[in-house]
């Protein structure tokens, strides 16, 4: 069973904060890192794919490291707003795994006025 | 285009019963993916399909659970002789080609099953 941890488990900031939340995993044999964001009513949805160590990724006002060698991920929010309010899953796939994606049980954001 | 669609969007059932939950992803993507998310839980795997290659079921809870994929487009997902812990959100997921690992899953919008 791969172990994967997310924390907090939840979390509530003001709009205009900048939060972030950790993604742990096994280290081994370790192949890609999935982000997703579900907003509640919606579909989960895609953040980011990592795959090398040190590789930082960014999209708008949201962006993730990964440290392969000590098996963690950070998710960085600047300035939140109230849209930003979800639950955001990481799922790592290690190799011999297959394609199927292991969630964390994911950090819930609620961002407030 | 057009995304990932499941429908029923919400069935309740009572315990005993079989039923049938279906997903049609986006066209031309190849592989297919069932979680689901019981309540307090997180999203779970259940079956992965790519393309015409066996299934990798390592996620089904029970032998009444079972899936298909007809024609490489359409799946679905079976639950026989449904008992309350199975009331949960089902997801259908695809992605272009599971092969790689790289690439995102787009999900669906779920079913939620509500077992009396």
């Amino acid at each position: 069973i791969l172990n994967v941890e997310q924390s907090p488990q939840s979390l509530h900031v003001q709009e205009g904060d900048s939060t972030n939340f950790t993604c742990s995993f096994p280290s081994s044999n370790f192949y890609a890192l999935h982000w997703y964001r579900w907003e509640t009513a919606k579909s989960p949805e895609a953040l980011f794919v990592m795959t090398l160590n040190g590789d930082e990724k960014k999209k708008g006002r949201i962006s993730a490291t990964l440290n392969t060698k000590e098996g963690y991920s950070y998710l960085y929010i600047k300035g939140s707003q109230p849209e930003d309010s979800a639950t955001y899953l990481c799922a790592p796939i290690l190799t011999g795994g297959g394609n199927k994606l292991t969630f964390g049980t994911g950090t819930q954001l609620k961002v407030e006025l | 285009g057009a995304g990932v669609s499941q429908s029923p969007s919400n069935k309740v059932t009572e315990k005993g019963k079989d039923v049938e939950l279906r997903c049609d992803p986006i066209s031309g993507h190849t592989a297919l993916y069932w979680y689901r998310q019981s309540l307090g839980q997180g999203l779970e795997f259940l079956i992965y399909f790519q393309g015409n290659s066996a299934p990798d079921k390592s996620g089904l809870p029970s032998d009444r659970f079972s899936a298909e994929r007809t024609g490489g487009s359409v799946s679905t997902l079976t639950i026989q002789r449904t008992q309350q812990e199975d009331s949960a959100v089902y997801l259908c997921a695809s992605s272009l080609d599971g092969t790689g690992s790289y690439n995102e899953q787009f999900f669906g919008p779920g079913t939620r099953l509500t077992v009396l």
